[in-house]
């Protein structure tokens, strides 16, 4: 079955770029990957997603490895507000298995002032 | 334009009692998704309905059921609750169905079963 892995923690300073790393070494050639924040006591909120192109919107850019067995979240300049869990999640709508929307355990991002 | 709401926002339930809960989503969205976040076991996802057909579903016992309605509102039911189920349930629209698609998210119910 797919699985994301990501580091439980990070930290950066104010106004410094941050790169958040997932690995899903077994995905498959039909999922997309998704990033979602969810900040204390509130829904996730939608990042970015791609399938195999790199991908850049206002808020984020999304770096996708060659073999596709990882990706990068990439904040340009962190702010205060970007302070949240970032989760990784594998979509994938072909096929007949259950595993059609894996998340990852989240990164608590911490942005030093 | 309003966004997703879900209600109740807190519920306290019995366990072996039955739960509904609803959620309204963004106007003119027709997919609604939903998903149980809990510290143990993070998110994960319950099922999908586009156009008040189940799409998609996640690995969850026959106890969890969901339907839409013609105006896309959804209802997601839990039969004879455990204390496992204590958890925030949330709901999220979209305008298409499936993994292209950006979903909104709505605040969640924080259901607690004792």
């Amino acid at each position: 079955d797919a699985k994301t892995t990501q580091p439980n923690s990070m930290e950066s300073n104010e106004e410094e770029p941050v790169h958040l790393p997932c690995n899903h070494s077994t995905i498959s050639g039909t999922d997309y990957i998704h990033w979602y924040r969810q900040l204390p006591s509130q829904g996730p909120e939608y990042v970015i997603h791609g399938l195999t192109s790199n991908v850049n919107n206002r808020m984020a850019s999304l770096a996708i490895a060659e073999d596709r067995k990882s990706s990068t979240l990439i904040l340009h300049r962190a702010t205060l507000r970007d302070a949240a869990v970032y989760y990784c999640i594998l979509r994938d709508d072909g096929g007949t298995s259950y595993d059609k929307v894996i998340f990852g355990p989240g990164t608590s991002l911490s942005v030093i002032p | 334009k309003a966004g997703v709401t879900q209600t109740p926002r807190y519920l306290i339930k019995t366990r072996g009692q039955q739960v509904t809960l609803s959620c309204s989503p963004i106007s003119g969205h027709r997919s609604v998704s939903w998903y149980q976040q809990t510290p143990g076991q993070g998110l994960q996802f319950l099922f999908e309905y586009f156009s008040e057909t189940q799409r998609n579903k996640g690995n969850f016992p026959g106890r969890f059921s969901g339907r839409q309605f013609s105006n896309s509102r959804s209802e997601m039911n839990v039969s004879t609750l455990e204390l496992g189920d204590s958890a925030l349930y949330l709901c999220a629209s979209s305008t298409l169905q499936g993994s292209g698609a950006e979903a909104f998210f709505g605040q969640g119910t924080r259901l607690t079963v004792v």
